[in-house]
């Protein structure tokens, strides 16, 4: 059965500061992983897709690399922003019935 | 595109009573629907999955009585929480995937998520 692990569970940085979170997972054989973010109370916010032939994605401050072999994958966000404190969550789609398996997430605070 | 909606947002019901919970997939095809229920701080879990005009697989531990799904369309499942209790009270998020051109098959895109609180 797939698991899905995130570090650190929170993370609390100064303004501006680059940062990483980390993810990974029990079984490498994943079609693609995504991370998402998740402001309280609403829904998922898509960030990145990476397939599993690929090994990063890049949008905006934002970069996620997938060591697959490895089951590992990092998100980069760079020079942060109060607008980037969130939930961010992990996910793999993996098995037979495509299924996505989610971390426990990452909450982020951004201090001003 | 790739919109996918919940009705309602939120919704406050009585104990005992019955809620539906609408998912739409408003410019594709949603061959598959997923209905998932996130706690407090706590991560999304997969409830069950549905393939259009098929019942649905659900995950252990998941009463199939208690939650019905139907996925009757290809752009609308239903999940209907029967004779709800306060520990039903819970975030449902939805999700579909399909195909539709280009659009990758197994990337699930997600609804909104709906607030249900059992008084």
């Amino acid at each position: 059965k797939q698991e899905v692990t995130q570090i650190p569970a929170a993370l609390s940085v100064p303004e501006g500061e680059n940062l990483v979170l980390n993810c990974s997972f029990t079984d490498s054989a994943i079609y693609n992983l995504q991370w998402f973010r998740q402001d309280p109370g609403k829904g998922l916010t898509s960030l990145l897709l990476i397939q599993s032939s690929q090994r990063e994605q890049t949008s905006g401050r934002l970069n996620a690399s997938l060591d697959k072999s490895s089951g590992r994958s990092t998100l980069y966000i760079a020079a942060s922003q109060p607008g980037d404190s969130a939930t961010y969550l992990c996910a793999v789609v993996s098995g037979s019935a495509r299924q996505l398996t989610f971390g426990s997430g990452t909450q982020l605070t951004v201090l001003p | 595109g790739a919109v996918v909606s919940q009705h309602p947002s939120w919704v406050i019901c009585k104990s005992g009573t019955s809620v539906k919970i609408e998912c739409r997939s408003l410019d594709f095809q949603a061959t598959t629907m997923f209905w998932y229920r996130q706690f407090p701080k706590q991560s999304l879990m997969l409830m069950a999955t549905s393939n259009e005009g098929s019942k649905a697989t659900y995950e252990q531990g998941v009463e199939k009585d208690k939650f019905l799904i139907n996925h009757a369309s290809l752009t609308l499942s239903t999940l209907t929480v029967t004779s709800a209790h306060p520990e039903d009270s819970s975030f449902y998020i939805c999700s579909a995937s399909g195909t539709s051109g280009r659009r990758d098959s197994y990337e699930q895109y997600f609804g909104p998520g709906t607030r249900l609180t059992v008084t």
